[in-house]
């Protein structure tokens, strides 16, 4: 079944970019929808956005000015940067297959997260 | 606003049934599909129920969901003890234009 890893450095500082990588596994990034979510410790889930096979992306408003999400077919991959952090992008990072089937929110499977902290 | 409320914590007994509940708006809940995720301690959040009440294959028929309006509900009956969990209902806002999770709630099975 479809796997999903991220990678990408654990620790960014305050005003530079956090870059993450989605390494897809077990079946073929093509044709689907791909995300980002973050959880802060403790806290709830925010939908970052997601991106399509054929590029096309969609970004959660409050995020959309920092964010970019890239997709590579031919590393089974997809990327999120995000730009000008702050301590308050620390969270745990999720990629996750979605939305599926048409159903905004609907995200199987998930990877195991990366946690992302911003300090200098 | 865009905001889907859950009560924080909730709490049963091991075979009894709890009830979560996720109240939203003609924005959110009144006008698109929930989803419910569980999240154990630790771990990813895994995929509950999608469109309102339908199981991904695999999820135990325990897991029912409902919805009427702007508010949706998330059945847990037979409780057990790796139902422990924090629990999130999930759906599209079309004021916010984007996904929308409610603020989890903390089961803890007593």
């Amino acid at each position: 079944q479809v796997q999903l890893q991220e990678s990408g450095p654990g620790l960014v500082r305050p005003s530079e970019t956090l870059s993450l990588t989605c390494t897809v596994s077990g079946g073929f990034i093509s044709g689907d929808y791909w995300s980002w979510i973050r959880q802060p410790p403790g806290m709830g889930l925010e939908w970052i956005g997601y991106i399509h096979y054929s590029g096309s992306t969609h970004y959660t408003p409050s995020l959309r000015s920092r964010v970019a999400m890239s997709l590579d077919a031919s590393k089974q991959q997809f990327s999120l940067r995000l730009t000008s952090v702050t301590a308050a992008d620390r969270a745990v990072y999720y990629c996750a297959r979605g939305p599926i089937a048409g159903y905004e929110g609907w995200f199987d499977p998930w990877g195991q997260g990366t946690l992302v902290t911003i300090s200098s | 606003q865009s905001v889907m409320t859950q009560p924080p914590s909730a709490s049963g007994t091991p075979g009894q049934t709890v009830i979560i509940s996720c109240s939203g708006t003609g924005s959110n809940i009144g006008s698109n599909s929930v989803k419910w995720y569980q999240q154990l301690p630790g771990t990813a959040p895994k995929i509950l129920i999608y469109n309102n009440y339908q199981r991904p294959s695999g999820v135990p028929d325990r897991f029912s969901g409902s919805k009427s309006g702007t508010s949706a509900s998330l059945a847990i009956s037979g409780l057990q003890s790796e139902d422990e969990a924090a629990y999130y209902c999930a759906t599209w806002d079309d004021h916010l234009n984007g996904v929308l999770f409610g603020g989890g709630t903390k089961l803890t099975v007593l």
